[in-house]
């Protein structure tokens, strides 16, 4: 089972650019396809989207076009950017894995607290 | 998006007990539902998928059960580490979504 590891800035200002990185260990990010997930105060948990093994991405049609989701093979690592955020973007980050896309999510990192303010 | 609704949005129960939660989807999603638990400061851990099929390395207390639109996670006897919060999650379509959680607290 990959371990998954989110990081990035805490504090993002209000029409700024949120990015935050995923580093995988223990397995090759061209292994699994990868998704990136939220939960806000109060709220759910949200799917924000997906890069698969091959690369290709979706994302979470509530989020319009803001979301930018890519993989860097040698570094192991995959990406979340996520433009013009405001106060409702303040959330827990999750990065995630599935060896499917219609299937199970089988490992989770800790998660990063993003705050937009 | 397929809603799901999940029941109760917490609970708290003693060693021994028999818990159930459930999960209704807004349409039928078959057998693509898992169940995981978080816990504070970690992420969520995968207990059941496929509905009804135990994680590896997951306690055989845990079971799931149900499919097309009513699921249900079981424990059957709690257990004072299973304190966290339980979420079903369906993979049957994009977007992935959530049920709302519960709660779940040892007395």
């Amino acid at each position: 089972q990959v371990q998954l590891q989110e990081s990035g800035p805490g504090l993002v200002k209000p029409s700024e650019t949120l990015s935050l990185t995923c580093t995988v260990s223990g397995g090759t990010i061209r292994s699994h396809n990868w998704s990136w997930f939220r939960q806000s105060p109060g709220k759910g948990l949200e799917w924000i989207g997906y890069i698969t093994k091959t690369g290709n991405t979706n994302h979470n049609p509530a989020l319009q076009s803001r979301v930018s989701i890519s993989m860097d093979t040698a570094k192991n690592e995959v990406s979340l950017r996520l433009t013009s955020v405001t106060a409702a973007d303040t959330a827990l980050y999750y990065c995630a894995s599935q060896v499917v896309l219609f299937g199970v999510i089988d490992s989770w990192g800790q998660g990063t607290l993003v705050t937009v303010s | 998006a397929i809603e799901l609704t999940q029941s109760p949005s917490s609970l708290s129960g003693s060693v021994g007990d028999r818990v159930t939660i459930t999960c209704r989807a807004s349409q039928g999603i078959g057998s693509a539902l898992a169940w995981y638990q978080r816990r504070p400061g970690k992420g969520p851990m995968v207990l059941i998928y496929d509905a009804s099929t135990l994680n590896g390395g997951v306690r055989s207390r845990f079971s799931g059960s149900g499919s097309g639109t009513d699921f249900t996670l079981t424990i059957s006897s709690l257990r004072p580490e299973d304190f966290g919060t339980y979420y079903c999650q369906q993979f049957n379509s994009y977007p992935l979504t959530f049920g709302g959680g519960t709660k779940v607290e040892i007395k």
